[in-house]
């Protein structure tokens, strides 16, 4: 079995402030892991993954996420905060050797807020 | 490239009534998954395909209704509903060799 926990609900930052969103993960063999962020009444749209290789990756709107195998880790990070980051962010994880159907499955959910 | 597209996009029904939530995907995609998100939580699976003419229950299914007679299509079907099928709805694809989903922008459901 596969499961993600966002231990946080909501995370408030100051704009240009670093910021830092938890996840951590539970799976049987070797995770794929990925960041989606969800704005207002709108789709849940890709961040970033990691698959293997480099333990910090890079992704969009200058976000990151660094890979802890030993913590089973996953935090999202952005060395400054925009206000425009404001949204509704979900880890996600597919365990890779027991998962016949490729299922993600997905973290609660964290809201960012961002204050000018 | 359209990628994942739903249909409605917003929904009012009455309590006992049917719908049809439709997923039309353009990519070639083997797998396909229904997921709902109700109010300030997480994505539950509803259903998902693994190809056309398979489908398999995931964590919510009951009340639930789905088929895959072509690869592109996966429709999701509510028989009779409930107040408790209130929910966002979003339809999700990948290839057998992709990583992540591709995310249709979703249909909000209420039912009163």
């Amino acid at each position: 079995a596969q499961s993600v926990a966002q231990p946080e609900d909501q995370v408030n930052v100051a704009e240009g402030n670093p910021l830092t969103v938890k996840c951590t993960y539970s799976v049987s063999g070797n995770p794929y892991l990925f960041w989606y962020v969800q704005y207002p009444n709108r789709g849940l749209q890709f961040l970033l993954k990691y698959i293997t290789g480099d333990n910090l990756v890079k992704g969009s709107y200058g976000f990151e996420a660094e890979f802890n195998k030993s913590q089973t880790s996953f935090h999202l990070k952005k060395p400054s905060a925009l206000v425009s980051d404001s949204a509704l962010y979900f880890c996600a994880v597919r365990d890779i050797g027991d998962n016949a159907g490729n299922m993600l499955t997905f973290g609660g959910g964290t809201r960012l807020m961002v204050k000018p | 490239n359209a990628g994942v597209t739903q249909t409605p996009k917003f929904r009012i029904l009455k309590i006992g009534q049917s719908m049809t939530l439709q997923c039309t995907q353009d990519m070639n995609h083997n797998y396909m998954y229904w997921y709902r998100q109700d109010p300030g939580m997480g994505l539950k699976l509803i259903y998902y395909s693994v190809g056309a003419g398979i489908t398999d229950k995931g964590e919510v299914p009951n009340g639930y209704n789905v088929s895959r007679s072509t690869t592109e299509d996966f429709p999701l079907r509510l028989e009779l509903a409930a107040p408790s099928q209130t929910s966002v709805y979003f339809c999700a694809s990948i290839t057998g060799t992709g990583y992540g989903y591709t995310f249709g922008s979703g249909t909000r459901l209420t039912v009163v």
